[in-house]
């Protein structure tokens, strides 16, 4: 069974700091991999996705992750944090072409020093 | 323009009530997915919806668990008989077409309490 580890339970950095967000997952395929951005008292929001291809995606709010296969992992980056980018982060995966659901991670809490 | 939305957004009930919470996908959306999400955790699947077809009902974690859908319109799930272990947040989320390719939209969840 696939499944998706987010190391970091909480991380604070200040306003203006690059960030980078760890996703680790155990599947034996390529799966397709998501971030997902949960702010307070809204629903999640698809941040980017990887499906194959270029290991580097952009995602929207300046954020991008990187694919890599050997290290089974899918990081989120951001160059410059926003106060406003205060929030819960899910990684999650999907078998690639088969099955339905999304596995998430346990999430990571940023918090954002002014 | 309406995103998905989820009804009631909090609910406390007792141990050993049924409870009934709705969604209400994006119009012309044709899967339905349903997630669990304890307080500091990730989501958890429970079941997915595609069109007319059977549903996949893999992620529900007992029989006191049951989802409804009718056509490709508003979805209930049922929990009978509850306990404080369902205590979480349960997610909604519909996409246009079915598979992991295809992006979820999420609604704002209904908060269960069971005391």
């Amino acid at each position: 069974a696939q499944s998706v580890t987010q190391p970091d339970i909480h991380i604070t950095v200040s306003e203006g700091a690059s960030l980078e967000l760890r996703c680790n997952y155990s599947y034996g395929a390529t799966p397709y991999l998501f971030w997902y951005v949960q702010s307070p008292g809204q629903g999640l929001q698809l941040l980017l996705k990887y499906f194959s291809g270029d290991t580097l995606v952009q995602g929207i709010k300046g954020f991008e992750a990187e694919f890599k296969r050997s290290q089974s992992s899918f990081n989120l980056r951001k160059p410059s944090v926003h106060w406003s980018d205060a929030a819960e982060y899910f990684c999650a995966v999907a078998p690639g072409n088969a099955g339905n659901m999304l596995t998430f991670g346990g999430g990571t809490r940023l918090m954002v020093k002014p | 323009g309406a995103g998905v939305s989820q009804s009631p957004s909090n609910k406390v009930t007792e141990k050993g009530k049924d409870v009934e919470l709705r969604c209400d996908p994006i119009s012309g959306h044709t899967a339905l997915y349903w997630y669990r999400q304890r307080l500091g955790q990730g989501l958890e699947f429970l079941i997915y919806f595609q069109g007319n077809s059977a549903p996949d009902k893999s992620g529900l974690p007992s029989d006191r668990f049951s989802a409804e859908r009718t056509g490709e319109s508003v979805s209930t799930l049922t929990i009978q008989r509850t306990q404080q272990e369902d205590s979480a947040v349960y997610l909604c989320a519909s996409s246009l077409l079915g598979g992991p390719r295809n992006e979820q939209f999420f609604g704002p969840g209904t908060r269960l309490t069971v005391l």
